[in-house]
């Protein structure tokens, strides 16, 4: 089946930093979605991707849905405490909620340095 | 934006007993909504697709007669977990997208434990 290959795991930030995280599939999605959750909360979508080679900004975060639909990355720029959390992609093959699940890579995991 | 609201937020029953858990789209219809379950620290595992006015479809491994879905409404999908065991304990989320975009929503998920 369909797969998502997110890295890194998990990352440690200091506040100012700029993150970058990214998301590899070996199919092609028509949708790419960037989604961050809280402990104990359900995902809050951040940035939704529709076109091979969109640049779509959401205040610091930035996303792009990859040329060839097989990947996209997600960066945040200048990062802030409350940036901590787990980012998760995910991509959606059909056109339409009714027709395409989403498939969801395992998370990105942002930890504040010690 | 769209939301999602799930009810209760947590609930904690005994071995053996069913547990219903609500998902409402408030500010939209959605003639689909999804649930999910996550188990601590890893991802979101589709298990179902709810659809209004027809049957649910289950994916790969997930026990209909266990796992009941119900979209009685085009605002309300319900999921009632059956004769509930401690391997049942999960945090189950429901989604929905919103007529005319692409991009769901998620509820703020259910923490179900089983004792």
């Amino acid at each position: 089946g369909q797969q998502l290959n997110q890295s890194p795991q998990s990352m440690f930030i200091q506040e100012g930093e700029d993150v970058s995280m990214n998301c590899t599939s070996s199919s092609i999605f028509n949708t790419w979605l960037w989604y961050k959750q809280d402990p104990g909360e359900g995902p809050v979508l951040l940035i939704a991707l529709y076109k091979a080679g969109e640049l779509t900004s959401n205040g610091r975060l930035t996303a792009q849905f990859g040329i060839t639909r097989k990947d996209s990355f997600l960066n945040i720029s200048a990062s802030i405490p409350s940036d901590v959390g787990i980012y998760f992609c995910a991509g959606q093959a059909g056109y339409g909620g009714s027709q395409g699940n989403l498939i969801f890579g395992k998370g990105t995991k942002l930890s504040v340095k010690p | 934006g769209a939301v999602v609201s799930q009810h209760p937020s947590w609930v904690i029953c005994k071995s053996g007993t069913s547990v219903k858990i609500e998902c409402r789209s408030l500010d939209f219809q959605a003639t689909t909504m999804f649930w999910y379950r996550q188990f601590p620290k890893q991802s979101l595992m589709l298990m179902a697709t709810s659809n209004e006015g027809s049957k649910a479809t289950y994916e790969q491994g997930v026990e209909k007669d266990k796992f009941l879905i119900n979209h009685a409404s085009l605002t309300l999908s319900t999921l009632t977990v059956t004769s509930a065991h401690p391997e049942d304990s999960s945090f189950y989320i429901c989604s929905a997208p919103k007529t005319g975009l692409l991009e769901q929503y998620f509820g703020p998920g259910t923490r179900l434990t089983v004792t």
